[in-house]
């Protein structure tokens, strides 16, 4: 069975600093894996997905994530925080079986706060 | 503009009544699901229908129901099994249910009980 460890509820960074959000997943075969973003009393929209095409990707708003495989991680950064993103942030990942059972299994979150 | 409907926005249930989400899509996707989130736990599936007539059960499908008659529309019926309804209850999409595709979210309900 697939997993997502989010380390850290809650992540509190100052307007311009660096911002990483942890990631490690655990799955038997090689997944995809997404970041989604959810502002308060919404739903959640995609920010990134890693579909096996390239290590490194990139997202909406400025933020990326590298796949790690070694590291079974996909940590999400940004290297200049702005007030606008404060949000809870959620990994998720799916196994890529090929077969026709769907299952993204999500991640706890990761509360950012960004400090003026 | 094409998008998820979830009404209402707030819902409160009395002890024993059964309630109803609704879900819209008109973005012609086959693929729906519903995600219960509670703060701290993320989401966790419910159920899920990659076309119509057809739905399966999700990790949490105990005290819930869904039908899906139509390609645009997923109700959830919260019934009086479910003994511990309060959550933020999310509705989604995507186009056929590939594990790679992208999820469409609604803007959620928020379930209470009285």
């Amino acid at each position: 069975a697939q997993s997502v460890t989010q380390l850290g509820s809650h992540v509190s960074v100052s307007e311009g600093a660096l911002v990483l959000l942890r990631c490690n997943y655990s799955s038997s075969v090689p997944p995809y894996l997404f970041w989604y973003v959810q502002y308060p009393n919404q739903g959640l929209q995609l920010l990134l997905k890693y579909t096996s095409a390239a290590t490194l990707v990139k997202g909406i708003n400025g933020f990326e994530a590298e796949f790690k495989k070694s590291e079974t991680s996909f940590h999400l950064t940004k290297p200049s925080a702005h007030m606008s993103d404060a949000a809870e942030y959620f990994c998720a990942v799916d196994s890529n079986s090929g077969g026709s059972n769907y299952k993204l299994t999500f991640g706890k979150g990761t509360l950012l706060t960004v400090n003026p | 503009d094409g998008g998820i409907t979830q009404s209402p926005k707030y819902l409160f249930r009395k002890e024993g009544q059964n309630v109803t989400l609704s879900c819209e899509q008109n973005l012609n996707h086959d693929a729906m699901y519903w995600y219960r989130q509670d703060p701290g736990q993320g989401l966790r599936l419910i159920y899920y229908s990659q076309i119509v007539n057809d739905f399966q059960k999700g990790d949490i499908a105990e005290g819930y129901s869904v039908s899906r008659e139509k390609k645009e529309s997923f109700p959830l019926t919260v019934t009086s099994a479910q003994k511990n309804p309060t959550a933020f209850y999310l509705c989604a999409s995507s186009i056929n249910g590939h594990p790679n595709e992208k999820l469409f979210f609604g803007s959620g309900t928020q379930l209470s009980v009285l």
